[in-house]
């Protein structure tokens, strides 16, 4: 089955810039969406297809993906911004949906 | 505005079994596949079910596959879990997604708890 591996964790300063990997095999080839996940409260998607953001998701957030490797970067990073990040895919070679591992984003 | 609320959580024993609901409003739920995701007490998000808008396709999870059903009703725009022979490890809160372009999900609901125990 395809695997999706995500840091555990990233800090950043207010104002900085985080970054979040995504790896996967080829995962250059596929659409790669991230959710943003505040404690208690359900996922909310900030990025699909990649790079593209929903209505009401914030400028700061994009993503890219090439390679074995999608990135979502958020940019001058707020208190707000803290939260859990998961990647997922949809692997056609098995119909089925996969998430990454999740990443725990820190604002110092 | 589009809103998914789910129903039918709570305590059950192994082997047990247990409908859950989910409710949507504030878009066509008939023109839309939609999906069941779960996520145990402390770990990350686990997709589980899948069923195309008219629900002639449905896929699952490996890790439910025969003991999970997903089904939809269009004329009441609700969506169903039946889950059947649960184990400790299915303990989660289990979330609705509505389907976006069939790779991702774009609104959830706020999620039920399921707790399988003895």
């Amino acid at each position: 089955s395809y695997v999706l591996t995500q840091p555990p964790s990233v800090s950043v300063a207010p104002g900085q810039t985080a970054r979040i990997t995504c790896g996967g095999n080829n995962i250059g080839s596929k659409s790669v969406h991230w959710y943003q996940q505040k404690p208690g409260q359900a996922p909310v998607l900030v990025v699909y297809d990649d790079s593209d953001r929903p209505s009401g998701i914030p400028e700061r957030f994009s993503g890219s993906n090439s390679g074995n490797t999608a990135t979502l970067t958020i940019s001058r990073v707020e208190a707000g911004d803290e939260a859990d990040y998961y990647c997922q895919v949809w692997d056609s070679s098995s119909d089925h949906y996969v998430f990454g591992t999740g990443t725990k984003v820190t604002v110092l | 505005q589009v809103q998914l609320v789910e129903s039918g959580g709570g305590v059950v024993q192994p082997g047990g079994s247990l409908r859950l609901s989910c409710a949507a409003s504030g878009f066509t739920f008939s023109s839309y596949g939609m999906h069941w995701v779960r996520q145990a007490p402390g770990k990350g998000l686990e997709w589980v079910a899948f069923i195309r808008y008219d629900g002639s396709n449905k896929y699952y999870a490996d890790s439910v596959k025969g003991r999970f059903t997903i089904s939809r009703d269009n004329s009441k725009n609700t969506l169903y879990l039946q889950m059947n022979s649960l184990r400790a490890e299915d303990t989660a809160v289990y979330y609705c997604a509505k389907d976006h372009r069939a790779t991702a999900f774009d609104i959830w609901g706020q999620g039920t708890m399921v707790t399988v125990s003895s």
